[in-house]
């Protein structure tokens, strides 16, 4: 019931291209639904994070979509950019009110 | 400071050696965090603290390793009797509240590598 599945595990856009990653769950009891970014050598950072009572958030070039009934949620990066480039992890809470299950991460490469 | 404080920011040490890593988290936030992170994989809950209340041990792997928190700031995480199998990234966390709607802010962490 904890577990978190992260597709793929990693991914090479080209640049102005659009990025997407995808993160599968079990338990219907999360209810927060967080990306976070992780640069090398540095601690991951949150990136963006959607609620189950919407469908989508967009932040700039970056969107969440969320399909309940599929128990998915994924990340769309529009016009990737070089920076972009980082690791990705979907981190959705656990039924503890602290806890967040994280995915294996999604290894994203952005060409010039 | 502004942000999560991690030392060191590497420590290499010999197997069978005990290790202190430190963690200053954010001033004010109650919820803290220590996570590992082998390398190319994911982050793996090792334990939190919530304020005065008692802490979340769940995630710690083997009793060679424990942690404190004092005062309500900062934290250590001892290993004792080092093996190879515990060389990872050690990464520190806090929180405001330790709710799942406050973001987790991050250290850069303490790569640990054991000889």
């Amino acid at each position: 019931q904890q577990q978190v599945k992260q597709s793929p595990q990693s991914l090479i856009v080209q640049k102005g291209g659009i990025s997407i990653i995808n993160c599968a769950y079990e338990n219907t009891a999360f209810d927060y639904f967080p990306w976070y970014q992780q640069f090398p050598g540095k601690g991951p950072a949150l990136l963006i994070a959607i609620r189950p009572d919407v469908s989508e958030k967009k932040e700039g070039r970056f969107t969440i979509s969320f399909n309940k009934s599929a128990k998915q949620f994924s990340l769309h990066i529009m016009d990737s950019q070089p920076g972009d480039s980082a690791t990705y992890f979907c981190a959705p809470s656990g039924e503890s009110n602290y806890q967040l299950i994280w995915g294996a991460g999604t290894k994203l490469i952005i060409k010039p | 400071g502004a942000g999560v404080s991690q030392s060191p920011s590497n420590k290499v040490t010999e197997k069978g050696k005990d290790v202190e890593l430190r963690c200053d988290p954010i001033s004010g936030h109650t919820a803290l965090y220590w996570y590992r992170q082998s390398l190319g994989q994911g982050l793996e809950f090792l334990i939190y603290f919530q304020g005065n209340s008692a802490p979340d041990k769940s995630g710690l792997p083997s009793d060679r390793f424990s942690a404190e928190r004092t005062g309500g700031s900062v934290s250590t995480l001892t290993i004792q009797r080092t093996q190879q199998e515990d060389s990872a990234v050690y990464l520190c966390a806090s929180s405001s509240q330790g709710d799942r709607g406050q973001p987790q802010h991050f250290g850069d962490g303490t790569r640990l590598s054991i000889l």
